[in-house]
């Protein structure tokens, strides 16, 4: 079973400054992949970023990066310089690589989410 | 190129009717899942469908059911409509190719109401 924590349910952040939203996951399968995604009021769940497990490099979109430490299983969201429309609900999420086994193929596990609010 | 397509993206239904979401992923994806989304459950998982086959289920019961066409294109329906169906039922659209893990892009949602 996979399983995804995210312990900060709300993180507030000057415009400009970085933050670190953290994300811990739980999985017995080898090979997996692991998700940040954005959700402002709308409710509409927007794509920031994928690390592969296999993927020695952190991952890195823009203002986004992923720092990923495998050993600790921990995958947490670095978004540099904040704007004020960086505010929403952003979600980690992880998934089984399909053909690894299993029966996690397809599947998103979500954490609880972070409420990210960036003041001016 | 086109993203992810839901429709309705609202929908108000009274208890025991059944409805139907529609989902139309990126082209060349031949991966949808579901999900829905409420505040208390947060985000859980429905079904998977590639190449017109379910390959996952979530813990839902009968009432909710799913297929994918030959354009990939995706529906879920709601049976007996019950209260707690209120949701946010979001689809996700994915290559789906096998030892291949990539991104997942999500639709708007439908934003479903039970009276």
């Amino acid at each position: 079973a996979q399983k995804i924590t995210q312990t900060q349910p709300g993180m507030f952040v000057q415009e400009k400054e970085a933050v670190t939203l953290d994300c811990t996951y739980d999985t017995s399968d080898q090979s997996y992949g692991l998700f940040w995604y954005k959700q402002p009021s709308s409710g509409e769940m927007i794509f920031l970023i994928y690390q592969g497990s296999y993927d020695e490099q952190n991952a890195t979109e823009g203002r986004y990066s992923l720092n990923f430490q495998k050993a600790r299983k921990s995958a947490n969201l670095v978004i540099s310089a904040s704007q004020l429309g960086d505010s929403a609900m952003y979600f980690c999420a992880m998934r089984a690589v399909l053909g690894a086994g299993g029966t996690s193929y397809g599947k998103l596990t979500f954490g609880q989410g972070t409420i990210l609010t960036v003041h001016p | 190129k086109a993203g992810v397509t839901q429709t309705p993206r609202y929908l108000i239904k009274t208890r025991g009717q059944q409805v139907t979401l529609s989902c139309s992923p990126i082209s060349g994806h031949r991966s949808v899942s579901w999900y829905q989304q409420t505040p208390g459950q947060g985000l859980q998982f429905l079904f998977e469908y590639f190449s017109e086959t379910q390959r996952n289920k979530g813990n839902f019961p009968g009432r909710f059911s799913g297929r994918q066409f030959s354009n990939s294109r995706s529906e879920m329906n709601v049976s007996t409509l019950e209260l707690g169906d209120s949701a946010l039922y979001l689809c996700a659209s994915s290559i789906g190719a096998e030892l291949m893990n990539t991104e997942a892009f999500f639709g708007q949602g439908t934003r479903l109401t039970v009276v």
